[in-house]
C-alpha cells in the first residue's frame, strides 16, 4: 500500500533554516508528482508546491518563492524541503502528499515546525 | 489565483441527518473540485476527486455534486464517525487552492 512516512518534529529558531523529508513506498515514486502542504494550528490548507520526483521540476505558490526548496533522491525515494528565513509564522504542520492530477491522493502524517526564540 | 469560498464554517447535526457544505470559486473551474476529510490530529483523506468521482473505499454515503463555479458536498444520514473538518480543493489551476473548511460536530 502507499505510505509516506515524514521525519520528526523539529524546534528552530527564527532566522534559522530547516529540512524535513518524505520517504515514499509501495508505488513507483517517480510516477507521481509529490506535493507539500502546509497547516497552521487551527488553520486551513496551502499548497506550497510540488515536484516532478522523475525529472525533478519543481513548481511553486508564488506565496512561497523563497521560502520552500524542494528536491528529492530517487535512489532512495525521498522528497525533501527545505524552509529558510524562518519566521514565527512558519509555526506549522507540514504534508507531504501524493499528487494525482492536482488531487492529493495520499497523505503522510505530517510534520510539525516549531520556530521560537 | 482561484479563490476557493466555503461555507457554513461549522455544523451541528444529529445522526441520522444531512449533511451540506457549499464552495464556491471565483473562476470557472469544470468539475475541478476535490473533497477532503480531516480528522482531530490526522492528515486530511480524500473523499471525492475530480468529476465528482467518490474514491475506493468511501461509503456512498458521501457524495458531491456541481460544475463551474458553484459545488456541493453532502453526507447522507451522517454517522458519529463523520466528525471532522471537511475541506473542498480546486485541481483546475495553480496554485492549488482550499476552501478554509467546515467543522462537523456531532449532537
Amino acid at each position: 500500500q502507499v505510505q509516506l512516512q515524514q521525519s520528526g518534529a523539529e524546534l528552530t529558531k527564527p532566522g534559522s533554516s530547516v529540512k524535513i523529508s518524505c520517504k515514499a513506498s509501495g508505488y513507483t515514486f517517480t510516477s507521481y508528482d509529490i506535493s507539500w502542504i502546509k497547516q497552521r494550528p487551527g488553520q486551513a490548507l496551502e499548497w506550497i508546491g510540488a515536484i516532478n520526483p522523475g525529472s525533478g521540476g519543481t513548481g511553486y505558490n508564488e506565496k512561497f518563492k523563497g521560502k520552500a526548496t524542494l528536491t528529492v533522491d530517487k535512489s532512495s525515494s525521498t522528497a525533501f524541503m527545505q524552509l529558510s528565513s524562518l519566521t514565527p509564522e512558519d509555526t506549522a504542520v507540514y504534508y507531504c502528499a501524493v499528487e494525482n492530477s492536482g488531487s492529493f491522493d495520499y497523505w503522510g502524517q505530517g510534520v510539525m515546525v516549531t520556530v521560537s526564540s | 489565483e482561484t479563490t476557493v469560498t466555503q461555507s457554513p464554517a461549522s455544523l451541528s447535526m444529529a445522526v441520522g441527518e444531512k449533511v451540506s457544505i457549499s464552495c464556491k470559486t471565483s473562476t470557472d473551474i469544470d468539475d475541478d473540485m476535490n473533497w477532503y476529510q480531516q480528522k482531530s490530529g490526522e492528515a486530511p483523506k480524500l473523499l471525492i476527486s475530480e468529476g465528482n468521482t467518490l474514491r475506493p473505499g468511501v461509503p456512498s454515503r458521501f457524495s458531491s455534486s456541481g460544475y463551474g463555479t458553484d459545488f456541493v458536498f453532502t453526507i447522507n444520514n451522517v454517522l458519529l464517525g463523520d466528525e471532522g473538518i471537511y475541506y473542498c480543493q480546486q485541481s483546475d489551476n495553480v496554485p492549488l487552492t482550499f476552501g478554509a473548511g467546515t467543522k462537523l460536530e456531532l449532537k
